[in-house]
């Protein structure tokens, strides 16, 4: 398997753009994780999805994230419109089997600037 | 509910020295421990984790952990780290049987750096 593939790997945009990060889990993962970190916060989940399904959000920072999962092996993350605080590296991670513990697996992440 | 700390925000040392990096999570229940590491400008990649068993779980790269628990503690140790050990460490739990199982809440991380 080719592992968590997320694109676009680097995004420069200018405030108040809208940006769409993608992600692609690992095939058979039915938990699929959106994460964002900086040098202030460091790592924070952002939100999770079980099946398609979004289960915790309560990592969005406000109203102008959104995130979807059309299908199993599809997901975005949307910042409209964005502000230059948003500036980060938002990695994807997908986990499956409860045998493994949960194990997640990481993507490499898409670097966001915005000016 | 689940928390992670990593007391150690910086750690330097110098090649062959000895590492240990604290974690301490707070959960009464049944819990799968990792630790992750970020190598400079890549991704998380799993070191090694904890499930059930042994309470010392040897990972990759020479590193281990031991769990224990009335301490709530999963520390990270390596005997001679490398300068290629420089990275940032994550410890992170799980725990089984929590409404949200699948969602691992993660540390603050530990960066390390090794002078060579």
């Amino acid at each position: 398997d080719a592992g968590v593939i997320q694109s676009p790997r680097h995004e420069v945009t200018e405030m108040g753009q809208e940006v769409t990060l993608r992600c692609k889990p690992i095939s058979g993962h039915d938990y699929l994780f959106w994460y964002r970190q900086t040098m202030m916060r460091g790592l924070e989940l952002l939100i999770y999805f079980n099946n398609n399904v979004p289960i915790d959000d309560s990592g969005m920072p406000e109203d102008r994230f959104s995130a979807k999962m059309p299908n199993a092996s599809f997901s975005t993350l949307k910042i409209q419109p964005s502000e230059p605080r948003d500036s980060a590296v938002y990695f994807c991670a997908s986990s499956y089997d409860r045998s493994l513990g949960n194990e997640q697996f990481f993507g490499p992440g898409t670097r966001l600037t915005v000016l | 509910a689940q928390s992670v700390s990593q007391h150690n925000h910086h750690v330097i040392l110098s090649e062959a020295a000895s590492l240990e990096l604290g974690c301490n999570y707070s959960y009464g229940g049944t819990v799968n421990l990792f630790w992750y590491v970020q190598y400079p400008g890549q991704h998380l990649q799993l070191l090694l984790k904890y499930f059930s068993g042994d309470p010392l779980v040897k990972g990759i790269k020479g590193f281990e952990a031991e769990f224990i628990k009335s301490k709530f503690s999963f520390n990270l140790r390596k005997p001679s780290v490398q300068w290629s050990d420089t990275a940032e460490y994550f410890c992170a739990v799980n725990a089984r049987g929590y409404s949200s199982a699948s969602k691992i809440i993660f540390g603050s991380g530990t960066r390390l750096s090794i002078r060579p």
